[in-house]
């Protein structure tokens, strides 16, 4: 069965220090979603792509955080710099409306980043 | 922001009890889906119901959306050991990029 892949499963970086984190969605999903979700919370949404293009970024902390999903397969989430308050589990997710006829969304493991 | 919210945060039951989780919303949806997460694991979907719909079942899940009450409850029948998990609800939005918004979740312990 397809997955989403999503690496490092685990990152321990010092603050200040650049992270990126990689996603590959399932195979012909339009849509691709990454979240943060911290500890003992739900996951809360930083940035949408349809194809290659951001639908929403409401929520990214554009300082210092910035997405992409050049050829609108997989994608990139960075933060630089890292701060404490980062240390959270990063989750990506893909979905394709136009073909299932509803918005299920497929989860990776998530990358689980401490910031020391 | 969240725009679900479950109750309860937690719930601890025996197994073969029947576990329900309530989750409340604030805007018009397309939908409403459940979602299932084990610890430091990502999650998995388990049931979308429609904004037209007002109960789905799938196995041991039953779902009921009242849309006047902007609300929903997910029902596990017969709990196991194994259904020992976090539930998170999450709305798509009506119009726009069906943007997925979750809860803060229920955590569930069901004792063997």
């Amino acid at each position: 069965e397809a997955e989403v892949a999503q690496s490092p499963r685990y990152k321990i970086t010092e603050k200040s220090q650049a992270v990126a984190f990689w996603c590959d969605p399932i195979s012909g999903h339009a849509t691709l979603y990454w979240y943060r979700q911290i500890l003992g919370q739900g996951p809360e949404l930083l940035v949408q792509f349809q194809d290659e293009s951001v639908v929403d970024d409401s929520q990214l902390p554009k300082d210092r955080f910035s997405a992409e999903r050049l050829k609108g397969v997989d994608s990139t989430l960075k933060i630089q710099p890292a701060e404490l308050g980062d240390s959270a589990m990063y989750l990506c997710a893909s979905s394709n409306r136009a073909r299932t006829g509803n918005t299920e969304a497929f989860f990776g493991q998530g990358t689980r980043l401490t910031v020391v | 922001s969240q725009q679900g919210e479950e109750d309860p945060q937690a719930l601890s039951i025996q197994e073969g009890e029947n576990a329900t989780m309530n989750c409340s919303y604030k805007t018009s949806i397309n939908n409403l889906q459940w979602y299932r997460q084990n610890s430091g694991r990502g999650l998995v979907h388990l049931i979308l119901i429609r904004s037209n719909e007002r109960e789905k079942h799938s196995g041991r899940l039953r779902v009921t959306l009242d849309t006047s009450k902007k609300s929903s409850s997910l029902l596990i029948t017969a709990s196991r050991a194994a259904d020992t998990a976090s539930y998170f609800c999450a709305t798509a939005r009506r119009g726009g990029s069906e943007k997925l918004v979750f809860g803060k979740g229920t955590k569930l312990t069901v004792n063997p």
